[in-house]
């Protein structure tokens, strides 16, 4: 077990084109969060998975964002049509559940820039 | 509305000197409290958590943290510094309302260990 692996690392693409995102987290996790980080700022919550379940959504979340989790393990995050706001680091972090004092383990984050 | 504040953008400490990051956070009900550590273009590291007992806890790397619930704090000390203490350091609190468990984070307190 090697922790959570994000793919890729970096990604520069131009403004409307799109992109997606792949987050393998520790392996039995059934929890999985999506977060995003801008320069200067903490994470924030985008979106949870419980399981295959998409149980919670951000309303940062614009509906040019889709994740899914299909079979309960990796995870993808999909951008359409991205904008240069969309420029951020987007970490993926997993928990097991039933812990009642979870702890959130994140991946090295996934750097994108939108030009 | 809960939330978590870093009143300091950056702390400078001397190396071997003792060290505080502070943390402030309001909370309904009783606080679930982490600290992470994030290196240059790395994702976050667990260093620690509060979710009940004793208010002193010790985490990764010789840090702990003070829980002081009179005060809403959760500030984040290591006796002796070490240059490669140097990162950008966040606080969280789960958010306690539903049951995603999501984190919400202050803005980071950069730590400069200076020889």
């Amino acid at each position: 077990d090697t922790g959570v692996s994000q793919n890729p690392r970096h990604k520069i693409t131009k403004r409307g084109q799109n992109v997606t995102f792949r987050c393998d987290p520790i392996s039995e996790h059934n929890r999985l969060y999506w977060y995003r980080q801008t320069l200067g700022q903490g994470p924030e919550f985008l979106t949870y998975f419980q399981n295959e379940a998409q149980l919670e959504k951000s309303r940062l979340l614009s509906d040019r964002f889709s994740a899914e989790r299909p079979k309960g393990s990796f995870s993808t995050l999909e951008i359409q049509r991205t904008e240069q706001g969309d420029s951020a680091m987007y970490l993926c972090a997993s928990s097991y559940l039933p812990s009642g004092e979870e702890t959130q383990y994140f991946g090295p984050g996934t750097r994108l820039l939108v030009l | 509305a809960q939330s978590v504040a870093q009143p300091e953008d950056q702390v400078n400490v001397a190396e071997g000197n003792p060290l505080t990051v502070k943390c402030t956070y309001s909370v309904s009900g009783n606080p679930y409290l982490f600290w992470y550590v994030q290196y240059p273009n790395r994702g976050l590291q667990f260093l620690l958590k509060y979710i009940t007992g004793d208010n002193l806890v010790k985490g990764s790397y010789g840090f702990e943290a003070e829980f002081n619930k009179s005060q809403t704090s959760f500030h984040l000390k290591k006796p002796s510094a070490l240059l490669s203490d140097s990162a950008l350091y966040f606080c969280a609190v789960r958010d306690m309302r539903g049951a995603t468990n999501k984190l919400i984070f202050g803005t980071g307190t950069l730590l400069a260990v200076q020889p």
